[in-house]
């Protein structure tokens, strides 16, 4: 357990509808991050935050998707009418830059839209 | 577009031996960074290496880097069947927020 949650785990919902994904970080951590990641790749970078602010978001990230972070706290990752192809595991990641840039991934949520 | 390529994509050992995994990355990096994923635990990270590295250590694992030829290789010595995971490098660059770039990946599995 690395201290970064996630919820839910699993999360199983129709084409079009929307989603919505929880992220709880290592409380001291000031960036967190989101990545997606499909069966046999690697994960791929998504959009981060310091603190509550939202610095960059990758161009997988399309308009039907969106991210906030409130108080620089936990995060939530929305997804808008949902598309078969966005079915994956949705990973978040935790750091203090002052501490080694190593991050701390949650477990995960794995969406599979049918 | 993923960043590094992990060679070979699958590894097959029996306890006991050396595992090497080796990474190729295409642009600049502040650091370089090791991560294991099993199916049970996620992702967890094992070794960072800075750009002006070149050999770091920790317990059975060691990782070097060139920064001339952009790679990188992992060795974890005397493995155990709970080192079977999947491996990944991923890099990371001040320019993109330190976000990870993560290859492929690298299967292991480590038999009895």
């Amino acid at each position: 357990d690395t201290g970064v949650s996630q919820n839910p785990r699993h999360k199983i919902t129709k084409r079009g509808q929307n989603v919505t994904f929880r992220c709880d970080p290592i409380s001291e951590h000031n960036r967190l991050y989101w990545y997606r990641q499909t069966l046999g790749q690697g994960p791929e970078f998504l959009t981060y935050f310091q603190n509550e602010a939202q610095l960059e978001k990758s161009r997988l990230l399309s308009d039907r998707f969106s991210a906030e972070r409130p108080k620089g706290s936990f995060s939530t990752l929305e997804i808008q009418r949902t598309e078969q192809g966005d079915s994956a595991m949705y990973l978040c990641a935790s750091t203090v830059l002052a501490g080694g840039y190593e991050q701390y991934f949650g477990p995960g949520t794995r969406l599979t839209v049918t | 577009s993923q960043q590094g390529e992990e060679d070979p994509q699958a590894l097959s050992i029996q306890e006991g031996e050396n595992a090497t995994m080796n990474c190729s990355y295409k642009t600049s990096i502040n650091n370089l960074q090791w991560y294991r994923q099993n199916s049970g635990r996620g992702l967890v990270h094992l070794i960072l290496i800075r750009s002006n590295e070149r050999e770091k250590h920790s317990g059975r694992l060691r990782v070097t880097l060139d920064t001339s030829k952009k790679s990188s290789s992992l060795l974890i010595t005397a493995s155990r069947a709970a080192d079977t995971a999947s491996y990944f490098c991923a890099t990371d660059a001040r320019d993109s927020g330190y976000a990870l770039n993560f290859g492929k990946g690298t299967s292991l599995l480590v038999t009895p």
